[in-house]
């Protein structure tokens, strides 16, 4: 496709559940992103990913989030053992390089019960 | 740390008038990167604006425009010929520009919420 896309649309899971979100970047954009926006919070980066390795992951709330990028092109977010705060729109964005505009994909709506 | 501060949570505006978002931030970088993103009920940030720190000159695009008061730190952008399509979320977001930092990571406002009246 021609943009960033992202998958599942929506998500609703029970507390202590483990969730995958998916990222599928613009062809070609070697730099890829996560941000979280909640309503408390407001919008917060996450992670970056820059080919498949990750130089910045200082944004991840616990180490019950972790994120991978395999073949440079799909990431992975993975949330472990959700709890209710976790519950947020997750937003993934990529660009052509690290200081390229970032586009942004449509998100995750994430709803933890 | 960088902070962007937008203290408008909701603005109105009717149809076919101008209207002025406001945007403050705190860096104590020189150069840098100021953007304005549209979030519509899609959910999709999409890019409206951007200027670079070390440009004097206002960035324009169409019917959108930026105040860029670089000693003030001030970023507004005012949207001319509202219309009914404008409506959406609006967040002010800061990059830094110096090589080697954290200058992919974008740092954003609050937003304020647009509402267009016919």
């Amino acid at each position: 496709g021609a943009g960033v896309s992202q998958s599942p649309s929506n998500k609703v899971t029970e507390k202590g559940k483990d969730v995958e979100l998916r990222c599928d970047p613009i062809s070609g954009h070697t730099a890829l992103y996560w941000y979280r926006q909640s309503l408390g919070q407001g919008l917060e980066f996450l992670i970056y990913f820059q080919g498949n390795s990750a130089p910045d992951k200082s944004g991840l709330p616990s180490d019950r989030f972790s994120a991978e990028r395999t073949g440079g092109s799909v990431s992975t977010l993975t949330i472990q053992r959700t709890q209710q705060e976790d519950s947020a729109v997750y937003l993934c964005a990529s660009s052509l390089g690290r200081t390229a505009a970032q586009h942004f994909g449509d998100g995750t709506r994430l709803s933890i019960l | 740390a960088q902070t962007v501060t937008q203290s408008q949570p909701e603005m109105s505006v009717q149809e076919a008038e101008t209207v002025t978002l406001s945007c403050t931030y705190d860096t104590s970088e020189s150069d840098y990167y100021l953007f304005w993103y549209k979030q519509p009920p899609s959910r999709q940030m999409i890019l409206v604006i951007r200027q670079e720190a070390y440009k004097q000159q206002n960035a324009t695009e169409n019917r959108f425009s930026v105040n860029f008061q670089k000693a003030a730190k001030s970023f507004s952008l005012k949207i001319s010929d509202s219309q009914l399509g404008d409506a959406a979320m609006y967040f002010c977001a800061y990059r830094s520009a110096s090589s080697g930092g954290s200058n992919y990571k974008l740092t954003f406002g609050k937003g304020t919420l647009l509402t267009v009246n016919p």
